[in-house]
């Protein structure tokens, strides 16, 4: 149980372009998800909360009309990198929280690689 | 702010060689601590939450403890392929977010 997709694995574009970037809960119910970006080597870096029929929380410095989130069901949220420059290529990486009784767990996806031209 | 550090950055083990891999925190209420493995190109895959001090979990070769202060990933008898970073995070009373210390990059060599 608890698994979640991202969809695509890996994104090249040109620099200009749009990107979208889905995050599923497979098989739990999911009223927060998160979205980080991950440096080679590094870290996550938490870069928004986005919840469920609400707009998302962004971190201090990331642009929020630059990553558009949308929360629009309990199993999908979507991650949209806006007019994408060489700067954004990273590997950007979602989970889902999965609560219920007294558990309060956040589960990964497999990660997407976003390289811009 | 919560903070969590963990040590070494980087671990070399030869096949069998038991350790300890540490987290240290700081935090404003403790709701949980995390542990994650994350291999190369992939996203973390849960392996415990610990949620108070004296608490353990047990998973295979992996054993979580937990004080007031830190926590620790034992590895006993590692085989290469727990070759992984392993990340450690805790979540505080504060709010839902996770944080993440800079992990701890195992290499299991046979």
């Amino acid at each position: 149980g608890a698994v979640v997709s991202q969809h695509p694995s890996r994104v090249i574009c040109k620099s200009g372009t749009s990107v979208k970037i889905e995050c599923r809960s497979l098989d739990f119910q999911a009223t927060t998800m998160f979205w980080y970006r991950q440096f080679p080597k590094k870290s996550l870096m938490l870069m928004a909360t986005s919840n469920e029929g609400s707009k998302a929380t962004y971190e201090q410095g990331v642009e929020k009309d630059k990553f558009l989130i949308n929360h629009a069901s309990l199993t999908l949220s979507t991650l949209t990198v806006t007019s994408a420059h060489p700067e954004d290529s990273s590997f950007y990486i979602c989970s889902a929280r999965a609560t219920g009784g007294w558990t309060d767990t956040q589960y990964f996806g497999p990660g997407t690689r976003l390289t811009v031209l | 702010e919560d903070q969590v550090t963990q040590s070494p950055e980087a671990l070399r083990l030869q096949e069998g060689e038991s350790s300890s891999l540490n987290c240290s925190y700081t935090v404003s209420g403790l709701r949980g601590l995390f542990w994650y493995r994350q291999d190369p190109g992939k996203g973390p895959e849960f392996l415990f939450t610990l949620y108070s001090a004296g608490e353990e979990k047990e998973k295979e070769r992996l054993k979580a403890t937990l004080t007031k202060k830190e926590s620790f990933l034992h590895i006993t008898a590692p085989k290469p392929e727990d070759s992984a970073t392993y990340l450690c995070a805790v979540q505080g009373h504060a709010g839902n977010m996770l944080t993440f210390g800079g992990g701890t990059r195992l290499m299991v060599k046979p």
